[in-house]
């Protein structure tokens, strides 16, 4: 069966610090993957998707970015961390004809 | 553009009465559909979906959904909650390019009195 697991489950950084927030999936081979954010009680906004190795998709302009080095593995960086960044950062998975998005664990992102 | 809309930012409803959760949808054709809910600091479980055929949907923990075209509704409906049914339910439309990205609404959170 597949899963997909988030790491780390919890991160607190300082404003202006890097980021690196990593995803994988098991099970499954040439999933699309999706990076969502989800801010304290609001909906999910979708940051970034991919459909293969090296084929990004930025859905908003921020200071965020992604990059799928592996099949399964998705990775969400950035540089220089701000206010804003924090939230709740969901990765999720798809395979096959339709849309069903099977998601993780989440991320929790506390910027001081 | 495609887009959800969920009209109740906040249900509470009383252990063992029914539940119907709002979703609308906006879509130039026939749409794929999802429930997702979520509880506290958790990811998503994918509650049902809606692809094609019949129109009332049935998914886990007993819940369903019925698509109304003519409505562009497709509400989350359950006859009798539970306290374990509180958390934040999300309606999602599916896009249907390359992209297979999903549009959610700002969702619902249900609070369950005993």
């Amino acid at each position: 069966s597949q899963t997909i697991h988030q790491w780390p489950a919890t991160l607190v950084q300082p404003v202006g610090s890097p980021l690196s927030l990593e995803c994988t999936v098991e099970g499954t081979s040439n999933p699309n993957l999706y990076w969502y954010r989800q801010a304290a009680g609001r909906g999910l906004q979708l940051l970034f998707y991919s459909v293969g190795i090296g084929q990004i998709s930025s859905e908003v302009p921020q200071n965020l970015s992604a990059s799928r080095p592996q099949d399964r593995q998705f990775i969400l960086s950035s540089k220089k961390l701000l206010l804003s960044d924090s939230g709740f950062y969901l990765c999720a998975w798809k395979q096959g004809a339709y849309n069903e998005q099977f998601f993780g664990p989440g991320t929790r992102l506390t910027v001081l | 553009a495609q887009s959800v809309t969920q009209p109740d930012i906040h249900i509470t409803v009383s252990e063992g009465a029914s539940l119907e959760l709002r979703c609308n949808y906006s879509y130039g054709a026939t749409p794929y559909l999802f429930w997702y809910v979520q509880s506290p600091g958790q990811g998503l479980q994918l509650l049902l979906k809606y692809f094609s055929g019949d129109t009332l949907v049935q998914g886990i923990k007993g819940f369903e959904a019925e698509f109304k075209r003519s409505q562009s509704s497709f509400n989350l409906r359950k006859p009798s909650v539970h306290w374990s049914d509180a958390a934040e339910y999300f309606c999602a439309v599916g896009a249907r390019d390359s992209s297979y990205k999903l549009i959610f609404g700002s969702g619902t959170r249900l609070l369950v009195r005993p």
